[in-house]
């Protein structure tokens, strides 16, 4: 199966929330994550990433948290807004091996 | 910077009939990959090239499917005969060298593909 998982197929929140979108990998030997953004119709955009030697990461709106006890990655998004809506990949790798995504959660922006 | 670039955008072709996609990666980026996405799916592996060499390609179901990379820049990659479920988005993505233990790597709009 894949090493990489998503709690959540489908995500809905209010305008102006936060959202927390979930990641579970099952390769204690990952040490680098990326979180990508895909809308409709397009390619997977580059959001934040963050390498095992941390525990947090902050960009513009966004922080990752990375839990290397229970194998979790979370990707906040502060004030979600309408151009959030998107399907959200996890992604992992461990040296040179090339990305291994996840399923991937929707995040629907309801105003 | 330009990013990744592909064509066409848009396929539609029936099975056992032949599709090439093209790839231009962003300029100085060594390493080229070709995803899979299936509808509903995170995107799949199906090669890598370090410049024209290929690094990786144990997901490339190679009775049907061929890539090559020739000249380090530009890249093709071949179905020959689809099947219905070759039906997806084939994505071209590219990294920068030198990234080593973590490697972020930019992806194209995608060629979509319907077989019918």
């Amino acid at each position: 199966g894949e090493s990489v998982g998503l709690h959540l197929p489908t995500l809905s929140v209010q305008e102006g929330d936060n959202s927390i979108i979930n990641c579970a990998y099952s390769n204690s030997a990952s040490d680098y994550f990326i979180w990508y953004k895909q809308e409709s119709g397009k390619g997977p955009q580059f959001i934040i990433d963050i390498r095992s030697n941390m525990d947090k990461r902050q960009g513009q709106r966004v922080t990752v948290l990375l839990n290397k006890t229970v194998k979790h990655l979370s990707l906040q998004i502060a004030a979600t807004q309408p151009g959030d809506s998107a399907v959200y990949f996890c992604a992992e790798n461990w040296g040179n091996t090339p990305l291994v995504f996840g399923k991937g959660t929707r995040l629907s922006v309801i105003a | 910077e330009a990013g990744v670039a592909q064509s066409p955008r848009y396929k539609i072709i029936e099975k056992r009939q032949s599709v090439a996609f093209w790839c231009n990666p962003i300029s100085g980026h060594a390493t080229l990959y070709w995803y899979q996405q299936i509808l509903g799916q995170g995107p799949k592996l199906l090669i890598q090239f370090q410049n024209n060499g290929v690094v990786d390609d144990s997901q490339l179901p190679k009775d049907r499917f061929s890539a090559e990379r020739l000249k380090g820049v530009d890249s093709t990659l071949k179905i020959q005969p689809a099947k219905l479920e070759d039906s997806a988005v084939y994505l071209c993505a590219s990294s920068p060298p030198g990234q080593g233990a973590g490697n972020t790597i930019y992806f194209g709009e995608g060629s979509w593909l319907t077989v019918v």
